[in-house]
């Protein structure tokens, strides 16, 4: 069966230090894998797209890599900061139709 | 970044009533929309494949008769809940895809659908 499997439990790190969550799927080829940053109550923030072809992508603090053999994308957040406490969702776009993993919550303490 | 907007944000609905969300895609055409379900604390449910013009795709186990899906126009997507029931209450979440940029989809901000 295809999974997308995120890490259920939450991620607890000191201020500045680099947060890195985990995005495992099986029995899927996706083209494009993206990441999404979502609060309470609210929908889904668009932060990163990698495609299958590229190993890393960067934007500011973020960064993003992609191993295809190896079925897993990994996010990484640097110099975290409170506000960066979310959950983030890993999703994937297979044949047309993107699907979600269960997201990771981020805790930042100060 | 491209900016979805989904109305109502919250709804509060008598049980064997019906209910309709929207879902627009302010600046850019939207061939293809797609309407999720989530339960707190759980992951996105995909309900459902909205293409402009033609008929919705649902996933499996989703009733299309109680979730009506209408893509009339390319910039519009609407989902209406028929004879809701309590245990429809949910967040019910609408994207769409941007077809410039690498497919990257954007989320409207959700609605809180209460059924008493």
């Amino acid at each position: 069966s295809q999974k997308i499997e995120q890490n259920s439990e939450a991620l607890n790190i000191q201020e500045g230090k680099t947060a890195t969550l985990t995005c495992n799927y099986t029995n899927y080829s996706p083209a494009y894998l993206q990441w999404y940053r979502q609060d309470p109550g609210r929908g889904p923030v668009f932060l990163l797209l990698i495609r299958e072809n590229e190993k890393e992508k960067r934007k500011e603090r973020l960064k993003v890599t992609f191993d295809t053999t190896l079925k897993q994308s990994l996010f990484h957040i640097t110099a975290s900061q409170p506000a960066d406490s979310a959950t983030y969702l890993c999703a994937l776009l297979n044949f047309n139709k993107f699907y979600f993993g269960s997201g990771t919550k981020l805790n930042v303490k100060p | 970044g491209a900016v979805v907007s989904q109305h109502p944000s919250r709804v509060i609905c008598k049980s064997g009533t019906s209910v309709k969300i929207e879902c627009r895609s302010l600046d850019f055409q939207a061939t293809t929309m797609f309407w999720y379900r989530q339960f707190p604390k759980q992951s996105l449910m995909l309900m459902a494949t909205s293409n402009e013009g033609s008929k919705a795709t649902y996933e499996q186990g989703v009733e299309k008769d109680k979730f009506l899906i209408n893509h009339a126009s390319l910039t519009l997507s609407t989902l209406t809940v028929t004879s809701a029931h309590p245990e429809d209450s949910s967040f019910y979440i609408c994207s769409a895809r941007e077809p410039t940029v690498g497919n990257t989809i954007y989320f409207g901000e959700g609605s809180w659908l209460t059924v008493v």
